[in-house]
Order: structure tokens, then C-alpha cells, then sequence
């Protein structure tokens, strides 16, 4: 069945430095959306990627799809301490979405 | 006003009994979901509705029972309550099936003494 794997499954930066968060996908996706869950909160939509290769930004956040619609991608430049939360990814494919386990940033100011 | 509403916010009940769990969305959605969120924030799908009818019935205890009286709804009844079940469950809602926005409700803390 389709697996979505994310990682890492914590990352501590320091405030001003980047971030990533990596997921893939065991088969190939139709899109792959992003969320974020601020702690004590709700999952929160970010974004849609639909194309292969797609490329979108908000503000600092940067998201990607991979070519092959296997792997994406959120980086965050410059975190500041509104970003600490879980970031999910979530795959669609083969009539099912998966969400991925998550990572939970923190930031230290 | 509240797209996604749940009730109640929190639920500390002993084990063995039986409880259930509300939720509304006035967004005019289709689809509606339940997941489950352990302590270690993995948010698993259990049910899901399009239309009032179940899609998705991951492998969740028979002890779960979602009914969905009318698509604005989707309520979960649980039985027989174990410590297991301990989490906070969120409802969902969306356009249409997978491919569309979700919006997630405010979770519902279940604790099982």
C-alpha cells in the first residue's frame, strides 16, 4: 500500500537558521499537500503541489515536487520562532491520502 | 463562526465505558474525516464519509462506530473504552475526496484512566 515516510522526525535550529523537511512517497502521487499543526492546535493547510516539478513559495516557506511526483520538499529560510510546529505532508494517490508522521520544529531565540 | 466543530474539547473517562464524539462543519463540504493523533503527533485516518456514506474504514476496532446523520456531520461512538485509546481525535471536512483542502477541526482530548 502507499507509505508516505517524512523526515526528519525533529530538527532544533537556532532562530535566522534554515530549515527542511523531506517526504517521500513509496508510489507515485497525484498531488501532495502540506500542513501545519502549531503546538496544542489543529492541522492547518498550507499548500497544494499538483505538477511535476512544481515549485511554490510563501514568503520564507519554499515548496517542492519532485520530478518524478515521488518526493517533496518545505524549506523554511531564516526561521523565527512563529515557525516551531509539526509540518505534515500528505500524499494522494490511488484513491487514498497518507499523512506523513510529521516533524516538529523548534526554534531557540 | 466555526468551520469545523468538535464536542467535547476534552474527555477523561475510566475504561469500559462507552463515549462519543461530535463533530459539524458548515462549509458545505462533501467529505468528512475522522483521524486519530497519538503522543507521538503520527495523525492516523480512521473513517471516512462523502455524502453520508463511508469511504474509508482503515483498520480501526469495531469498538469505533462513525455515523454521519446528514453530510454537515460525522459523529464517532466509541465502546468499551480501552488505555490504548487514549489520543486526541480530530474531524475533518473537504470539498471533495483527497484531492482538496482539508480543514480540521479543534481535536477532542480523549484520556482513559
Amino acid at each position: 500500500g502507499q507509505q508516505v515516510m517524512q523526515i526528519p522526525q525533529y530538527q532544533h535550529v537556532q532562530e535566522g537558521e534554515d530549515f527542511t523537511t523531506y517526504c517521500n512517497s513509496s508510489t507515485t502521487l497525484s498531488n501532495i499537500q502540506w500542513y501545519k499543526q502549531r503546538p496544542g492546535g489543529h492541522p492547518v493547510f498550507l499548500i497544494q503541489l499538483v505538477k511535476s516539478g512544481e515549485v511554490k513559495k510563501q514568503k520564507r516557506l519554499t515548496f517542492q515536487f519532485g520530478e518524478a511526483k515521488k518526493n517533496s520538499s518545505l524549506h523554511i529560510t531564516a526561521t523565527q520562532t512563529t515557525d516551531v510546529g509539526t509540518y505534515f505532508c500528505a500524499g494522494s494517490g490511488a484513491g487514498k491520502s497518507t499523512f506523513g508522521d510529521g516533524t516538529t520544529l523548534t526554534v531557540k531565540p | 463562526d466555526t468551520a469545523v466543530s468538535q464536542t467535547p474539547k476534552y474527555l477523561v473517562t475510566q475504561m469500559g465505558n462507552d463515549k462519543s464524539i461530535k463533530c459539524e462543519q458548515n462549509l458545505g463540504h462533501d467529505t468528512m474525516y475522522w483521524y486519530k493523533q497519538d503522543s507521538k503527533k503520527f495523525l492516523k485516518i480512521m473513517f471516512s464519509y462523502n455524502n453520508k456514506e463511508l469511504i474509508i474504514n482503515e483498520t480501526v476496532p469495531n469498538r469505533f462506530s462513525p455515523k454521519s446523520p446528514d453530510k454537515a456531520h460525522l459523529n464517532l461512538h466509541i465502546n468499551s473504552l480501552e488505555l490504548g485509546d487514549s489520543a486526541v481525535y480530530f474531524c475533518a471536512s473537504s470539498q471533495g475526496l483527497w484531492f482538496d483542502e482539508q480543514f480540521f477541526g479543534p481535536g477532542t482530548r480523549l484520556t482513559v484512566l
